[in-house]
C-alpha cells in the first residue's frame, strides 16, 4: 500500500498522559498536514508543513500540541497533558509539488482516533 | 471566518436514483471548491473539484455545479450505487498552499 500510513490507528489514553502520533506520507509528496476531526463534524486544519519547515498552524493548536516534520518525509503529532476534549479522530493528509495551482486535492490517511479517559 | 456549509444533514436515495448534495460557501475568495466522501472508519477521499471560475465539471457519474451568484455549489452523483453510502462533505481553498476548509458533512443513504 503506497498512500498516507497513519499510526496508531486506535489510542485510548488517561487524561493528563503524553500522546504521539505518526504519519507517514506518500513518498514523493513534499506537502503535509494535520487535521483534527470529531464526531459528526468536518476535519479542521491544525498545521501544515512543506518539506521539514512548519508554515501555518491553526488557532486550535494550542500550546500542549506540537508536530514535526524532521528530515521532511514522516511527520509526529505530539499533544501533552491530554484532556477529555482532545477526544477526535487525528487525520493526516499529504499532496505532491505543484508548480501551478492548488487545487484542495489532499491524500489523507485512515486517521489515528483518540480517546481521551 | 469563512465557512463551508451544507442544507441536509442526511439524503436518502434509492439505488439508481440520481443524488444531489447541496452546498452554501461565504468565503467568495475560494479559489478552488471541493468534494471529499468519508466512508465510514476512513479518511475523506477527494471525488472531484471546480475552479471558481468555472460553473460546471464533469467526472465520471459525478457532476460538480457552482453558482457564484448565490454562493452554492452541488454534487450530482448519477445512479446512485450502494457504494455511494457515504459523508459526503463540499470544501474550499482560497490559500497558496492547498489549505482546505471542510463544512459538516451530508450523509448519504443509498437504499437498496
Amino acid at each position: 500500500d503506497t498512500g498516507v500510513s497513519q499510526d496508531p490507528r486506535h489510542k485510548i489514553t488517561k487524561r493528563g498522559q503524553n500522546v504521539t502520533f505518526r504519519c507517514d506520507p506518500i513518498s514523493e509528496h513534499n506537502r503535509l498536514y494535520w487535521y483534527r476531526q470529531t464526531l459528526g463534524q468536518g476535519p479542521e486544519f491544525l498545521t501544515y508543513f512543506q518539506n521539514e519547515a512548519q508554515l501555518e498552524k491553526s488557532r486550535l493548536l494550542s500550546n500542549r500540541f506540537s508536530a514535526e516534520r524532521p528530515k521532511g518525509s514522516f511527520s509526529t503529532l505530539e499533544i501533552q497533558r491530554t484532556e477529555q476534549g482532545d477526544s477526535a479522530m487525528y487525520l493526516c493528509a499529504s499532496s505532491p509539488p505543484r508548480r501551478g495551482e492548488h487545487t484542495g486535492e489532499l491524500f489523507f490517511g485512515e486517521g489515528s482516533r483518540l480517546t481521551v479517559l | 471566518g469563512e465557512s463551508v456549509g451544507l442544507h441536509l444533514p442526511t439524503l436518502s436515495v434509492q439505488e439508481g436514483d440520481n443524488s444531489i448534495i447541496n452546498c452554501a460557501y461565504s468565503n467568495s475568495a475560494s479559489d478552488y471548491f471541493i468534494w471529499y466522501k468519508q466512508e465510514s472508519g476512513k479518511g475523506p477521499q477527494f471525488i472531484i473539484d471546480i475552479r471558481s471560475n468555472m460553473d460546471k465539471r464533469q467526472g465520471q457519474r459525478v457532476t460538480v455545479l457552482l453558482n457564484k451568484t448565490v454562493k452554492h455549489l452541488s454534487l450530482q452523483i448519477a445512479a446512485t450505487q450502494p457504494g455511494d453510502s457515504a459523508v459526503y462533505f463540499c470544501a474550499e481553498n482560497s490559500g497558496g498552499y492547498q489549505k482546505v476548509t471542510f463544512g459538516t458533512g451530508t450523509k448519504l443513504q443509498v437504499i437498496p
